[in-house]
C-alpha cells in the first residue's frame, strides 16, 4: 500500500521569505513523487516530480522539492514566496507499479504582503 | 487546445436522483481516472480505467458507477446508493497507464450539491 502524510493543515509565511511545505510517504518500492496546486474551484495543476536522479528537483512558478530517501520526505521549497502563490497544496504518490497516484490532504499556503 | 473538459461545472440534484458527469478528452491518454475531494479530506480515487472497455474500482467506489466506451471518455454517474454524494468531483488522465511514472492533467472539476 501506498500513503502520502501532509502533516500542516496551514503554513503562514510573509512575502518575500522561503516557504516550506512538507510531505511524507510510504511505498514499498521506489516512489514516483509529485506536487500540485489548486487554486478555488479549479482543477489541480502540476508543479514538479521526483521520477530518478537529481534529489533536487526544480519545476513551475519558482518551485522546488527535495527527494531524501532516507527520511522518505518530499517537502516543496520556494526561496521567496509571492502572495501569489497563496493556494492549496497536493503532495502525491505512485508506485512504480501501483497503477494509480494516492494524495495527501492537502496544506493550505497564505503568503502575507 | 488539447485537454480535459468536465460538464456540468454546477449541478444540484435531488435526494435519491442519480446524475452523471461527464468527462472528455482530446489528448489521446490511455489512462482515465475520477477523484472525489472534500474538505480537509484531499483527493480519493473513485474509478480508474487503463484502457478502453476496462475499468477498476479505486478506494471509495460504492454507490458509484463508470464505462469506458470510447478512448476519449469517462462517464461517472453518482446514484443513489451514494450516502453522501455532495462534493467536488476531479476527472484527470495519463499517457499510460500502470507504468506511467509522470503526472496527471487534470480537469476542472465538477461541483454536486445535493438538497
Amino acid at each position: 500500500a501506498q500513503s502520502v502524510a501532509q502533516p500542516e493543515d496551514q503554513v503562514n509565511v510573509a512575502e518575500g521569505n522561503p516557504l516550506t511545505v512538507k510531505c511524507t510517504y510510504s511505498v514499498s518500492g521506489n516512489p514516483y513523487l509529485f506536487w500540485y496546486v489548486q487554486y478555488p474551484n479549479r482543477g489541480l495543476q502540476f508543479l514538479l516530480k521526483y521520477i530518478t536522479g537529481d534529489n533536487l528537483v526544480k519545476g513551475s512558478y519558482g518551485f522546488e522539492a527535495e527527494f531524501n530517501k532516507s527520511q522518505t520526505s518530499f517537502h516543496l521549497k520556494k526561496p521567496s514566496a509571492l502572495v501569489s502563490d497563496s493556494a492549496l497544496y497536493f503532495c502525491a504518490v505512485r508506485d512504480r507499479w501501483a497503477g494509480k497516484s494516492t494524495f495527501g490532504d492537502g496544506t493550505t499556503l497564505t503568503v502575507k504582503p | 487546445d488539447g485537454g480535459i473538459t468536465q460538464s456540468p461545472k454546477y449541478l444540484f440534484r435531488k435526494e435519491g436522483q442519480n446524475v452523471t458527469l461527464s468527462c472528455e478528452q482530446n489528448l489521446n491518454h490511455d489512462a482515465m481516472y475520477w477523484y472525489r475531494q472534500d474538505p480537509g479530506q484531499g483527493l480519493r480515487l473513485i474509478y480508474y480505467s487503463q484502457i478502453v472497455n476496462d475499468f477498476q474500482k479505486g478506494d471509495i467506489a460504492e454507490g458509484y458507477s463508470v464505462s469506458r466506451e470510447k478512448k476519449e471518455s469517462f462517464p461517472l454517474t453518482v446514484t443513489s446508493a451514494q450516502k453522501n454524494p455532495t462534493a467536488f468531483y476531479l476527472c484527470a488522465s495519463s499517457p499510460g497507464g500502470q507504468d506511467w511514472a509522470g503526472e496527471l492533467f487534470f480537469g476542472e472539476g465538477s461541483r454536486l450539491t445535493v438538497l
